[in-house]
Protein backbone atom coordinates (compact mmCIF):
# COMPACT_ATOMS: atom_id res chain seq x y z
CA UNK A 1 0.00 0.00 0.00
CA UNK A 2 0.74 3.64 -0.58
CA UNK A 3 0.27 4.29 3.55
CA UNK A 4 2.76 6.54 5.61
CA UNK A 5 1.18 6.32 9.38
CA UNK A 6 1.80 8.57 12.10
CA UNK A 7 -0.30 8.71 15.58
CA UNK A 8 -2.11 11.97 15.23
CA UNK A 9 -1.08 13.47 18.68
CA UNK A 10 1.73 14.25 21.43
CA UNK A 11 1.55 15.62 24.54
CA UNK A 12 4.99 16.71 26.20
CA UNK A 13 5.86 18.56 29.23
CA UNK A 14 8.61 21.00 28.86
CA UNK A 15 12.07 19.88 29.25
CA UNK A 16 11.20 16.15 28.79
CA UNK A 17 11.95 14.03 25.51
CA UNK A 18 9.76 13.51 22.77
CA UNK A 19 8.84 10.42 20.63
CA UNK A 20 7.48 10.87 17.27
CA UNK A 21 6.74 7.58 15.29
CA UNK A 22 5.97 6.60 11.95
CA UNK A 23 6.15 3.63 10.01
CA UNK A 24 5.99 3.33 6.04
CA UNK A 25 5.37 0.30 4.12
CA UNK A 26 8.02 -0.01 0.69
CA UNK A 27 11.27 -1.70 1.87
CA UNK A 28 12.86 -0.30 -1.72
CA UNK A 29 12.72 3.55 0.17
CA UNK A 30 15.75 5.23 -0.07
CA UNK A 31 15.08 8.18 2.06
CA UNK A 32 13.06 9.05 5.19
CA UNK A 33 12.86 12.80 6.18
CA UNK A 34 11.33 14.74 8.79
CA UNK A 35 9.45 17.66 8.46
CA UNK A 36 8.48 20.38 10.52
CA UNK A 37 5.14 22.60 10.45
CA UNK A 38 4.34 25.51 12.50
CA UNK A 39 1.21 27.40 12.59
CA UNK A 40 0.49 29.05 9.03
CA UNK A 41 3.49 28.09 7.20
CA UNK A 42 5.16 25.70 5.10
CA UNK A 43 6.93 22.47 6.24
CA UNK A 44 10.37 22.51 6.89
CA UNK A 45 13.29 19.62 6.63
CA UNK A 46 14.22 19.38 10.11
CA UNK A 47 16.79 15.98 8.83
CA UNK A 48 16.89 13.03 6.78
CA UNK A 49 18.27 9.74 6.71
CA UNK A 50 19.21 7.31 4.28
CA UNK A 51 18.25 3.57 4.54
CA UNK A 52 21.35 2.42 4.49
CA UNK A 53 21.84 4.03 7.87
CA UNK A 54 20.46 3.10 11.50
CA UNK A 55 20.61 6.39 13.40
CA UNK A 56 21.74 10.15 12.93
CA UNK A 57 22.14 12.62 15.31
CA UNK A 58 21.92 16.19 14.95
CA UNK A 59 21.96 18.67 18.14
CA UNK A 60 18.31 17.87 19.86
CA UNK A 61 17.25 15.53 17.21
CA UNK A 62 18.23 11.80 16.71
CA UNK A 63 16.43 9.55 13.96
CA UNK A 64 16.04 6.03 14.61
CA UNK A 65 15.73 3.97 11.43
CA UNK A 66 14.54 0.07 11.90
CA UNK A 67 14.44 -1.27 8.16
CA UNK A 68 13.57 -4.68 9.12
CA UNK A 69 9.79 -3.33 10.72
CA UNK A 70 9.61 -0.24 8.46
CA UNK A 71 9.67 2.10 11.46
CA UNK A 72 10.94 5.52 11.91
CA UNK A 73 11.45 7.56 15.04
CA UNK A 74 11.92 11.23 15.91
CA UNK A 75 13.55 11.85 19.29
CA UNK A 76 13.47 15.61 20.55
CA UNK A 77 15.45 15.96 23.54
CA UNK A 78 14.92 18.88 26.10
CA UNK A 79 11.78 19.76 24.36
CA UNK A 80 10.40 23.26 24.52
CA UNK A 81 7.18 25.17 23.80
CA UNK A 82 8.84 26.38 20.40
CA UNK A 83 9.39 23.00 19.25
CA UNK A 84 5.13 22.89 19.54
CA UNK A 85 4.31 21.87 15.56
CA UNK A 86 3.13 19.35 13.29
CA UNK A 87 6.04 17.16 12.44
CA UNK A 88 5.66 15.29 9.33
CA UNK A 89 6.80 11.70 8.25
CA UNK A 90 7.77 11.39 4.62
CA UNK A 91 9.53 8.45 2.24
CA UNK A 92 11.14 8.31 -1.04
CA UNK A 93 10.90 5.42 -3.01
CA UNK A 94 13.65 4.18 -5.60
CA UNK A 95 12.84 5.10 -8.97
CA UNK A 96 9.88 7.51 -8.12
CA UNK A 97 10.28 11.09 -8.21
CA UNK A 98 7.99 12.21 -5.16
CA UNK A 99 8.06 11.65 -1.78
CA UNK A 100 5.14 10.42 0.08
CA UNK A 101 4.15 11.58 3.38
CA UNK A 102 2.46 10.99 6.10
CA UNK A 103 -0.82 12.88 7.85
CA UNK A 104 1.37 14.33 10.10
CA UNK A 105 1.85 13.94 14.35
CA UNK A 106 0.77 17.30 16.40
CA UNK A 107 3.32 17.71 19.11
CA UNK A 108 1.96 20.02 22.28
CA UNK A 109 4.27 20.94 24.68
CA UNK A 110 2.81 22.08 27.86
CA UNK A 111 5.24 23.47 31.12
CA UNK B 1 17.83 34.02 -2.31
CA UNK B 2 14.30 34.73 -1.38
CA UNK B 3 13.71 30.08 -1.73
CA UNK B 4 10.26 29.37 -3.10
CA UNK B 5 7.65 32.07 -2.97
CA UNK B 6 3.55 31.23 -3.72
CA UNK B 7 0.85 34.08 -4.18
CA UNK B 8 -1.39 34.68 -3.30
CA UNK B 9 -1.41 33.69 -0.29
CA UNK B 10 -5.14 33.67 0.73
CA UNK B 11 -8.10 33.00 -2.09
CA UNK B 12 -11.88 33.20 -1.76
CA UNK B 13 -13.70 31.79 -5.32
CA UNK B 14 -17.32 31.16 -6.26
CA UNK B 15 -17.90 27.58 -7.67
CA UNK B 16 -16.93 27.53 -11.05
CA UNK B 17 -14.21 30.39 -11.07
CA UNK B 18 -10.66 29.49 -12.25
CA UNK B 19 -7.97 30.79 -10.99
CA UNK B 20 -4.08 30.27 -11.30
CA UNK B 21 -1.84 29.83 -7.95
CA UNK B 22 1.91 31.29 -8.44
CA UNK B 23 4.83 29.42 -7.62
CA UNK B 24 8.45 30.79 -7.95
CA UNK B 25 11.85 29.25 -6.94
CA UNK B 26 15.46 31.15 -7.57
CA UNK B 27 17.32 28.27 -6.38
CA UNK B 28 17.40 26.78 -10.01
CA UNK B 29 16.21 23.19 -8.98
CA UNK B 30 14.40 21.08 -11.67
CA UNK B 31 12.36 19.67 -9.44
CA UNK B 32 9.07 21.18 -8.68
CA UNK B 33 5.47 19.88 -7.35
CA UNK B 34 2.64 20.95 -5.99
CA UNK B 35 1.15 19.77 -3.03
CA UNK B 36 -2.49 20.37 -1.21
CA UNK B 37 -3.10 20.04 2.40
CA UNK B 38 -6.25 18.97 3.88
CA UNK B 39 -7.12 18.11 8.17
CA UNK B 40 -6.06 14.45 8.66
CA UNK B 41 -4.72 13.43 5.66
CA UNK B 42 -1.48 14.54 5.60
CA UNK B 43 0.21 16.50 1.99
CA UNK B 44 -1.13 15.01 -0.71
CA UNK B 45 0.96 15.56 -4.62
CA UNK B 46 -1.09 17.13 -7.63
CA UNK B 47 1.72 17.54 -10.25
CA UNK B 48 5.20 17.56 -10.44
CA UNK B 49 7.58 18.47 -13.01
CA UNK B 50 11.56 17.51 -13.58
CA UNK B 51 12.44 20.11 -15.49
CA UNK B 52 10.93 22.81 -17.93
CA UNK B 53 8.67 21.20 -20.55
CA UNK B 54 8.45 18.31 -18.14
CA UNK B 55 5.08 17.53 -15.92
CA UNK B 56 3.75 14.65 -14.64
CA UNK B 57 0.89 13.75 -12.45
CA UNK B 58 0.51 13.51 -8.62
CA UNK B 59 -2.20 11.60 -6.68
CA UNK B 60 -4.94 14.08 -6.59
CA UNK B 61 -4.45 15.58 -10.46
CA UNK B 62 -7.75 15.82 -10.82
CA UNK B 63 -9.28 19.59 -11.58
CA UNK B 64 -5.50 21.15 -12.16
CA UNK B 65 -3.69 21.64 -14.58
CA UNK B 66 0.16 22.45 -14.79
CA UNK B 67 2.78 23.34 -16.81
CA UNK B 68 6.80 24.53 -17.06
CA UNK B 69 7.61 26.96 -19.22
CA UNK B 70 10.99 27.72 -17.28
CA UNK B 71 12.81 26.39 -14.33
CA UNK B 72 11.61 29.00 -11.98
CA UNK B 73 7.89 29.12 -12.26
CA UNK B 74 5.36 26.40 -11.94
CA UNK B 75 2.10 27.78 -12.37
CA UNK B 76 -1.27 25.17 -10.86
CA UNK B 77 -4.47 26.60 -13.28
CA UNK B 78 -7.92 25.69 -11.15
CA UNK B 79 -10.19 25.10 -14.29
CA UNK B 80 -13.33 24.89 -12.67
CA UNK B 81 -13.46 25.60 -8.98
CA UNK B 82 -15.08 23.21 -6.02
CA UNK B 83 -15.74 23.28 -2.34
CA UNK B 84 -13.88 20.00 -2.62
CA UNK B 85 -10.71 21.89 -3.46
CA UNK B 86 -10.86 23.88 -0.60
CA UNK B 87 -7.43 23.04 1.09
CA UNK B 88 -4.23 24.33 1.55
CA UNK B 89 -1.71 24.59 -1.13
CA UNK B 90 2.09 23.82 -0.89
CA UNK B 91 4.66 24.22 -3.62
CA UNK B 92 7.72 22.70 -3.39
CA UNK B 93 11.48 22.49 -5.20
CA UNK B 94 14.52 19.99 -5.07
CA UNK B 95 17.33 19.74 -6.86
CA UNK B 96 18.16 16.51 -8.71
CA UNK B 97 21.88 16.59 -8.73
CA UNK B 98 22.10 14.84 -5.42
CA UNK B 99 19.76 11.96 -4.77
CA UNK B 100 18.34 13.08 -1.35
CA UNK B 101 15.35 15.22 -2.67
CA UNK B 102 15.46 17.65 0.41
CA UNK B 103 12.59 19.63 -0.76
CA UNK B 104 12.44 23.12 0.28
CA UNK B 105 8.84 24.43 0.58
CA UNK B 106 6.71 27.77 -0.01
CA UNK B 107 4.46 29.23 3.05
CA UNK B 108 1.44 28.21 1.11
CA UNK B 109 -1.99 29.33 -0.65
CA UNK B 110 -4.94 29.19 2.06
CA UNK B 111 -7.97 29.11 -1.02
CA UNK B 112 -11.62 28.56 -0.13
CA UNK B 113 -14.06 27.71 -2.74
CA UNK B 114 -17.50 28.82 -2.14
Amino acid sequence: GEDVEQSLFLSVREGDSSVINCTYTDSSSTYLYWYKQEPGAGLQLLTYIFSNMDMKQDQRLTVLLNKKDKHLSLRIADTQTGDSAIYFCAEKRRGYNKLIFGAGTRLAVHP
Amino acid sequence: NAGVTQTPKFQVLKTGQSMTLQCAQDMNHEYMSWYRQDPGMGLRLIHYSVGAGITDQGEVPNGYNVSRSTTEDFPLRLLSAAPSQTSVYFCASSSLAGSSYEQYFGPGTRLTVT
